[in-house]
């Protein structure tokens, strides 16, 4: 099946820093969105994004829609140990038949050391 | 409260016992989707419904069935489970598809099949 390639893995890095992750895919997408999952708990949205070159901002978080519609990028500045859990990209296809499916990128597993 | 509930949230079972897993939603969501994470994997959807008449396949759909027979409802049929479908479940709902719908997700089903 189609998967996203987002990377990177896992960082681990200081609380203050700012960090940076990315989605790439060989499909053109509608729609990124991200999401963060804290551990033992479902996915929740971060950011979505609708436009090509859409460039959007949550508190401290940044995301952008890449302009070919194939990538999407996050920013988290200034790190907090609130931060840590696994963030997802997503991707939106509407299939031939009309409806719509999502594909998830593998994940980054992010830790913030205090 | 909105929410999404999947019961159970942990079960442990053996190669070929028929299981389901069923899932609910108090948001009169039209969208509701099912998805499955391993590690490494990522998120990857399973089944999806656009409302109760439309249901379609996602990226690994293959030994799974589900039931859309009312809006609030959407189980997840295992007919013959296999150890390779031991995974971590996670039901989502969205107001409709495609666009400006934030899926909400449910606290996951870990499984476990022997």
């Amino acid at each position: 099946g189609q998967q996203l390639n987002q990377s990177p893995q896992s960082m681990f890095i200081q609380e203050g820093e700012d960090v940076s992750m990315n989605c790439t895919s060989s499909s053109i997408f509608n729609t990124w969105l991200w999401y963060k999952q804290d551990p033992g708990e479902g996915p929740v949205l971060l950011i979505a994004l609708y436009k090509a070159g859409e460039l959007t901002s949550n508190g401290r978080l940044t995301a952008q829609f890449g302009i070919t519609r194939k990538d999407s990028f996050l920013n988290i500045s200034a790190s907090i140990p609130s931060d840590v859990g696994i963030y997802f990209c997503a991707g939106q296809l509407k299939s031939t038949s009309g409806t719509y499916k999502y594909i998830f990128g593998t994940g980054t597993r992010l830790k913030v050391l205090a | 409260e909105a929410q999404v509930t999947q019961n159970p949230r942990y079960l442990i079972t053996v190669t070929g016992k028929k299981l389901t897993v069923t899932c609910s939603q108090n948001m009169n969501h039209e969208y509701m989707s099912w998805y499955r994470q391993d590690p490494g994997l990522g998120l990857r959807q399973i089944y999806y419904s656009m409302n109760v008449e439309v249901t379609d396949k996602g990226d690994v759909p293959e030994g799974y069935k589900v039931s859309r027979k009312e809006k609030r409802n959407f189980p997840l049929i295992l007919e013959s489970p296999s150890p390779n479908q031991t995974s971590l479940y996670f039901c989502a709902s969205s107001q409709g598809a495609g666009g400006y719908n934030e899926q909400f997700f449910g606290p996951g089903t870990r499984l476990t099949v022997l």
